[in-house]
């Protein structure tokens, strides 16, 4: 089975600060993809890529930037963390296009 | 219109009870079709695909009907351990990456 980790299961960070989340997965998939969850929205995808430097915006990437320079790593930037960020930050990785996709255990981010 | 909604529930039902939940979707060229499991505090898991010809897992049966644009997820004799949040997810065409999540059902199995 593939492994997906996230670098912290929860996280608490102050206004303005610069805040990466780290997802790693250990085989040598392609796609990957950061989701934010807050209650009564559902999850909303913040970036995908779908190869090493390749990057796509999903639905709401204002605030958000992200970082794929090896295949099994994908970061998200947070470059000036607000509160409004605070929600449970989830990573995934899938086969292809309308496939399956597999989330990590996700980070949860208070920001202060 | 929302493109996938779900009612949010809870659904409280007893051990041994049969409990069905619908999805419906708003783009009628979605391709596929998903149903997750999500324990509180943690991350969603496939429970099982939705295929046009209907999908059985153990317990668990899912139907798509394309005419009325809806998933359905039943399950049969409940367990304590069913309790969670159920999340419906529809990609809207065969080329995307993109999911479109349900905001979930939650469904409480009752001793």
């Amino acid at each position: 089975d593939v492994k997906v980790t996230q670098s912290s299961r929860y996280l608490v960070k102050r206004t303005g600060e610069k805040v990466f989340l780290e997802c790693v997965q250990d085989m040598d998939h392609e796609n990957m993809f950061w989701y934010r969850q807050d209650p009564g929205l559902g999850l909303r995808l913040i970036y995908f890529s779908y190869d090493v430097k390749m990057k796509e915006k999903g639905d709401i990437p204002e605030g958000y930037s992200v970082s794929r320079e090896k295949k099994e790593r994908f970061s998200l930037i947070l470059e000036s963390a607000s509160t409004n960020q605070t929600s449970m930050y989830l990573c995934a990785w899938g086969l292809g296009p309308a496939d399956t996709q597999y989330f990590g255990p996700g980070t949860r981010l208070t920001v202060l | 219109r929302k493109e996938v909604e779900q009612d949010p529930g809870p659904f409280n039902v007893p051990e041994g009870a049969t409990v069905a939940f619908n999805c419906t979707y708003s783009n009628s060229a979605s391709q596929s079709f998903f149903w997750y499991r999500q324990d509180c505090r943690k991350e969603p898991k496939l429970l099982m695909s939705v295929y046009s010809s209907g999908n059985e897992d153990g317990r668990f049966t899912a139907q798509l009907n394309r005419a009325s644009q809806y998933i359905s997820l039943l399950i049969r004799d409940s367990k304590l351990s069913d309790s969670a949040t159920y999340l419906c997810v529809v990609t809207p065409d065969s080329g995307t990456y993109k999911y479109i999540f349900g905001t979930g059902t939650r469904l409480k199995v009752l001793a």
